[in-house]
Order: C-alpha cells, then structure tokens, then sequence
C-alpha cells in the first residue's frame, strides 16, 4: 500500500538550532516526492520537490530509497520557519498526491 | 492570477443539512483536486478530475458525499445530510496536464456542522 508517515505531529526547538522533519513512505514503485508548507493564514504551498535536488529558504531533502525516507532538514532554524509541514508522495504519475499527516514545526526565540 | 478560488469560506450549518462547496481552478489546469484538512487524519485525497472527468474518487468517505466538475472552470463538493463528523477544512487544487506537476492550493473552506 502507498503510504507516507511523519512520525512527529509537533517538532519545537529554538532559533538556530537544526530541524529534521522526518518523512517515511512505502512504495514499491521509483517514487516521487515533495515537501508542502502551510505558513499560518497562507495557502498550502509546494516547497521543495526530491526531483529538483534544489535547496528553498535553507531546507533540503534527501531521498533514500534504502531507508524509504525523506527528511526535510534546516541547520539554523529561523522563527519564520513557523507552519505546517506535510511531506507528499506522488506514486502514480498522475499527479496524485498522498500526504503524510503533517508536523507542526515552532520555533521559539 | 487570483490563483484557486473557493466559496464560501466559512460554512456553518446544522446537522442533516446540505453543503455545497465550490471551486474555481487556475485557467488552463487540466487537474482539479479535493481535500479534506482535519487535526486527526490530515490533508486527504477525496477525489480528483482530470479534464472534467472523475478519476479516482476512493477517498470519498461515504455516500453523502459527491463531486462534479461541469465545466473546466468549475467544480463542486455537495455533502448530503452533514454530520458533525464532516466538520473540517476542505481544499481544492489544481494543477496542469503535466507529470509530478506542483499542486496549487485554493485558501479553502472551513466547514463547521453543528
């Protein structure tokens, strides 16, 4: 079964200090995957996909097929970093998303 | 661009009623997405379009729950009766005719049933 899981429903830490949000899927397939940001009174927007190996506001993700993850890391968290983070897996080459069920990432001053 | 538009943004109703949600896509996105946000399952897949046909509705929950997409420039989700269960966010998105393609999400609609 296609699945995504983000084990931590809330990460708290303090300002510069590293973040990992952890992403696990199943999949069977060569899977793609992306990180979607929900910053408070905004839209549910894409921030960074495993395709384009690109690094958006300091994050990265790294996609290991070995251990089946995704994690979205940051070394020096800002209080701006502050949202919803949901870690999505498109299996099906039809650009249906699967979400995880999202963690709450706050960053403290 | 307004990006995805969806109304109302607010709905309260009472139980046994019916809800019709709407959605407007980006012009020109051949995909059109519904979602349903809650604090326990998170953002789920309820049933999406392509080119105005239905392709996979597997996470609608039951059958008081339905979807059309008439037209390519608008869609509706129709819940009959509501249920307190049904309380939560719905989204819409939409997204163009190509693979692995960014999703772009509508503000969407809070619904709450008493």
């Amino acid at each position: 079964a296609q699945r995504v899981t983000q084990p931590e429903k809330l990460l708290s830490v303090f300002k510069g200090a590293p973040v990992e949000l952890k992403c696990n899927y199943s999949y069977s397939g060569s899977p793609e995957l992306f990180w979607y940001v929900q910053y408070s009174r905004q839209r549910l927007q894409l921030l960074l996909r495993h395709i384009s190996r690109e690094s958006i506001k300091g994050f990265t993700a790294d996609l290991n097929k070995g251990e089946t993850s995704f994690h979205l890391k940051k070394p020096f968290a800002q209080e701006e970093d502050s949202a919803m983070y949901y870690c999505a897996l498109n299996a099906g080459g039809y650009n249906k998303l699967i979400f995880g069920a999202g963690t709450r990432l706050a960053v403290h001053p | 661009d307004a990006g995805v538009i969806q109304s109302p943004r607010h709905e309260v109703t009472e139980m046994g009623q019916e809800v019709t949600l709407r959605c407007k896509p980006i012009s020109g996105h051949d995909y059109l997405f519904w979602y349903r946000q809650t604090m326990m399952r998170g953002l789920e897949l309820l049933i999406y379009f392509n080119n105005n046909v239905p392709i996979d509705d597997s996470g609608m929950p039951e059958d008081r729950f339905s979807a059309k997409m008439p037209n390519a420039s608008f869609s509706t989700l129709k819940i009959q009766p509501s249920e307190p269960r049904d309380s939560a966010v719905y989204f819409c998105a939409s997204s163009p005719q190509v693979t692995y393609n960014e999703q772009f999400f509508g503000p969407g609609t809070r619904l709450t049933v008493l």
